[in-house]
């Protein structure tokens, strides 16, 4: 099982909007709804943003926003600010023996 | 407010086998709802799944690892320990424990890893 594809760095002006894509198979973001997102600051533990594709533990920011379209998964983050610079990382359910999948990380900067 | 803290060596030479505990808090192993998880990160990458242990001791590793991986419960103390044998340099990363649930009447679930440690570097060097 290959880790999900996400691109390597995505950047933005403060208050802009991006967006995160995260490809996978049919073996797990196109064939179950437990698509999950990570932000880690460097030197910090990742902390979940998103689960189950659109869901938002309490107290992350409504700036967060997720959605998924066949095998890919997309994160959104809108009214971009300094502290959202960090690593985002997709996840995912498989039904292959590996179990559970991470995505390959992307650095997002803000300009 | 559940806390997990890992606990283990920061070097361990090639060949032997590490050892790490993860300490919960907030939260007991043996309620059930949650799969309690290992993760590493090697140095610049990203993360790689290990394993996780149920309440009721049934585990699941990473076809990867699954030859050298064990995974331990002693709900006594409330933790969770990660044994990996046969360590190379391969093997120097970060490793985290965290908290995955295991449906959706837990938080973040199913799937999501919502509660980490603050993780514990691990280098193998002789």
């Amino acid at each position: 099982q290959s880790a999900l594809t996400q691109p390597a760095s995505v950047s933005g002006s403060p208050g802009q909007s991006i967006t995160i894509s995260c490809t996978g198979t049919s073996s797990d973001i196109g064939g179950y709804n437990y698509v999950s997102w990570y932000q880690q600051h460097p030197g910090k533990a990742p902390k979940l943003m998103i689960y189950e594709v659109t869901n938002r533990p309490s107290g992350v920011s409504y700036r967060f926003s997720a959605s998924k379209s066949g095998n890919t998964a997309s994160l959104i983050i809108s009214g971009l600010q300094a502290e959202d610079e960090a690593d985002y990382y997709c996840s995912s359910y498989t039904s292959s023996s590996t179990f559970y999948v991470f995505g390959t990380g992307t650095k997002v900067t803000v300009l | 407010q559940v806390q997990l803290e890992e606990s283990g060596p920061g070097l361990v030479k090639p060949s032997q086998t590490l050892s790490l505990t993860c300490t919960v808090s907030g939260d007991s192993l043996s309620s059930g709802g949650y799969y309690w998880s290992w993760i590493r990160q090697h140095p610049g990458r990203g993360l790689e799944w290990i394993g996780y242990i149920y309440y009721n001791g049934i585990t699941y590793y990473s076809p990867s690892l699954k030859s050298r991986v064990a995974i331990s419960l002693d709900t006594s103390k409330n933790q969770f320990s990660l044994k990996l044998s046969s360590m190379t340099a391969a093997d120097t990363a970060m490793y985290y424990c965290a908290r995955m649930a295991s449906s959706g009447d837990y938080a973040g679930g199913p799937f999501g890893l919502d509660v980490w440690g603050q993780g514990t570097t691990v280098t193998v060097s002789s």
